[in-house]
């Protein structure tokens, strides 16, 4: 079955503790996102990625960051979270390009105390 | 720079009423794709449709339809005859040659029995 997964599904953490939400999708797409979802401003990218060993930063990328060493995997990597990190996120996979449709997750509920 | 504007935060109908979601986006490039995307309740995001700036047909499947406006930077949703089913947070979002994705804040639409 084609799919978007994220681990872990509900997290919550404490300030300054790093953590990785991992992203995989398994239909070789080469675009791969990074949204957080937040009341009132929808979906927010954080970064994206064209292909292996290539991101770029969405509209709030600042206190995250992500790697792309497989085309399957995307992980999000947080290094020191703070509580307004806190929020649903959601990675995301297109066959080419910003302009296909996306693929999501079922999305990381995280919260940072 | 890109920006996608759903002034409708929430609307609330009555089954078979149709309803209208708006969407007005802003972007410099002549080449973008338009989206809609539907969260329910349970919180996946479905993609609905994808349309190219060069295509202004308006398009129809079942109940939904949309309507492409270049002229006044519209891309508007219609549910025609809603369904207690349809209830569900909808979000426009926009494409351009950056391949970012940008979102509109989302219309949460309530269908009542």
């Amino acid at each position: 079955e084609a799919q978007v997964t994220q681990n872990p599904r509900y997290l919550i953490t404490v300030t300054g503790k790093k953590l990785t939400v991992t992203c995989s999708q398994n239909m070789n797409h080469e675009y791969m996102s990074w949204y957080r979802q937040d009341p009132g401003l929808g979906l927010r990218q954080i970064y994206y990625s064209m292909n292996v060993e290539v991101t770029d930063k969405g509209d709030v990328p600042e206190g995250y960051k992500v790697s792309r060493k497989e085309k399957r995997n995307f992980p999000l990597i947080l290094e020191s979270p703070s509580p307004n990190q806190t929020s649903l996120y959601f990675c995301a996979s297109s066959a080419d390009r910003g302009y296909n449709e996306q693929f999501f997750g079922p999305g990381t509920r995280l919260t940072v105390l | 720079a890109q920006k996608v504007t759903q002034a409708q935060t929430e609307i609330s109908v009555v089954e078979k009423e149709d309803v209208t979601l708006d969407c007005v986006y802003e972007t410099r490039d002549t080449t973008y794709y338009l989206f809609w995307y539907k969260q329910p309740p349970s919180g996946e995001l479905v993609f609905l449709i994808r349309r190219n700036s060069f295509d202004e047909q308006n398009e129809i499947s079942g109940r939904y339809s949309w309507n492409f406006q270049k002229s006044t930077s519209s891309f508007n949703f219609t549910i025609t005859a809603s369904q207690v089913v349809d209830s569900a947070v909808y979000f426009c979002a926009l494409s351009d040659h950056n391949n970012d994705m940008r979102f509109g804040a989302g219309t949460r639409l309530t269908v009542k029995p």
